[in-house]
């Protein structure tokens, strides 16, 4: 079946390296991707997204890599900072123009400091 | 900014009570999305609706239903809670114009 899954549940990074998260998804006919964070007793948050007619798209210390080739999307954080411990999860949409999305099962960052 | 909210933060209930959660969003967007979240497995769908009086079952909708009424609002309904829906719900609303979906901050429903 359709599945969008993170490599791993867990991530510790230190304090001003760079994070990344990654994603896999199975679905070819998904042509939107988007990353959210969730803190701790809050609803998830817009991060950043992506459309299939791209491989990369930049926002403030985020960037989004879509790798249509081997259906893999990650999200890199640069110089992680304390704030951005949260669980991050990928979703896409289920087909070419859907709205509705299929989410993975989120990875736990962890900042040290 | 968009806000979605959702009437309660924490919720405790009996097996077979009836449960009402509230969904409303300020933006007058047309669809509109029930989740719950567990853990290991992620935001599963529920039900949504694209519209008033509009709803479509989403990949769990067995012991919910949903209403529709006005287009802020979107209710899940646990006609009879079982200790299996004890899990955090999220509602979500998009607007035609973007993809994004924009989240309320979650109601904790435990079931005893």
């Amino acid at each position: 079946g359709e599945s969008v899954g993170l490599h791993l549940p867990t991530l510790s990074v230190q304090e001003g390296d760079n994070s990344i998260i990654n994603c896999a998804y199975s679905n070819s006919a998904s042509d939107y991707f988007i990353w959210y964070k969730q803190e701790s007793g809050k609803g998830p948050q817009f991060i950043i997204d992506i459309r299939s007619n791209m491989d990369k798209r930049q926002g403030q210390r985020v960037t989004v890599l879509l790798n249509k080739t081997v259906k893999h999307l990650s999200l890199q954080i640069a110089a992680t900072q304390p704030g951005d411990s949260a669980v991050y999860f990928c979703a896409e949409n289920r087909r070419s123009n859907d709205y509705k999305l299929s989410f993975g099962a989120g990875t736990t960052v962890t900042v040290r400091a | 900014d968009v806000k979605v909210t959702q009437s309660s933060r924490y919720l405790v209930k009996r097996t077979g009570e009836k449960v009402f959660l509230e969904c409303v969003q300020d933006m007058d967007h047309e669809n509109m999305f029930w989740y719950r979240q567990d853990p290991g497995l992620g935001l599963r769908l529920i039900y949504f609706s694209y519209d008033v009086k509009m709803k479509e079952k989403g990949d769990i909708p067995e012991g919910y239903s949903v209403s529709r009424e006005k287009k802020e609002r979107f209710s899940l309904i646990l006609e009879s809670a079982s200790t299996n829906q004890t899990s955090m719900y999220l509602c979500a609303s998009r607007g035609t114009t973007g993809d994004e979906q924009f989240f309320g901050p979650g109601t904790r429903l435990t079931v005893l």
